[in-house]
């Protein structure tokens, strides 16, 4: 696509629950990354795949955060059992290989837990 | 781990000022990315500056690489309402914390 499209753009859990949250990349980009941004702050990085390379997972805050990628394209980012921390805006980004020349983001996934 | 310091942290102007915000870091970086970001969306990359000492323009914004590739710099002339948002800088996947720019008409 154009575009990182991002779905759903809105999700509202109850806490306990465990959730999906999808990213579809630009065609072509073989990096993605997560991020997560809380109500009036930063980006907090999340996990980072690379091609076919063991992604780097240094930023997910909790084993209950997980994240796939299914051949070199569609990632899912899961959280299980939500708390209300988990509260916040998810942002994906992609890129062309080993580009410091910066990313491409979705709009975001708006996760409430309440 | 290589940290990026944003300030200010919050800045509101009135319509037609010039403000500068800033970004450090006690690493020598070999590029820098400024993305704004409007609320509901996710941050658009406005420049790339890879050079130090470097300049670049983009409309009524200028962008400018420290000489030790440590710092930069991001400069709007005649602020407008249009400029609102959060202001980031960032280098691979490490972004600072934002500058957060309310122009008010």
């Amino acid at each position: 696509g154009a575009g990182v499209s991002q779905s759903p753009s809105n999700k509202v859990t109850e806490k306990g629950k465990d959730v999906e949250l999808r990213c579809d990349p630009i065609s072509g980009h073989t990096a993605l990354y997560w991020y997560r941004q809380s109500l009036g702050q930063g980006l907090e990085f999340l996990i980072y795949f690379q091609g076919n390379s063991a992604p780097d997972k240094s930023g997910l805050p909790s084993d209950r955060f997980s994240a796939e990628r299914t051949g070199g394209s569609v990632s899912t980012l899961t959280i299980q059992r939500t708390q209300q921390e988990d509260s916040a805006v998810y942002l994906c980004a992609s890129s062309w290989t080993g580009t410091n020349y910066g990313y491409t983001f979705g709009s975001g996934t708006r996760l409430t837990v309440v | 781990t290589q940290l990026l310091e944003q300030s200010p942290q919050f800045l509101s102007i009135q319509e037609g000022e010039n403000l500068t915000v800033y970004c450090n870091s006690s690493s020598v970086f070999s590029s820098l990315q400024w993305y704004r970001q409007e609320p509901g969306e996710g941050p658009v990359l406005l420049v790339t500056v890879v050079t130090g000492g470097e300049v670049k323009k983009l409309k009524r914004l200028t962008f400018q690489f420290g000489d030790a590739r440590k710092d930069s710099s991001l400069h709007i002339t005649a602020a407008q309402p249009g400029d609102t948002g959060l202001y980031l800088c960032g280098y691979k996947y490490i972004f600072g914390t934002g500058t957060r720019l309310k122009v008010l008409a």
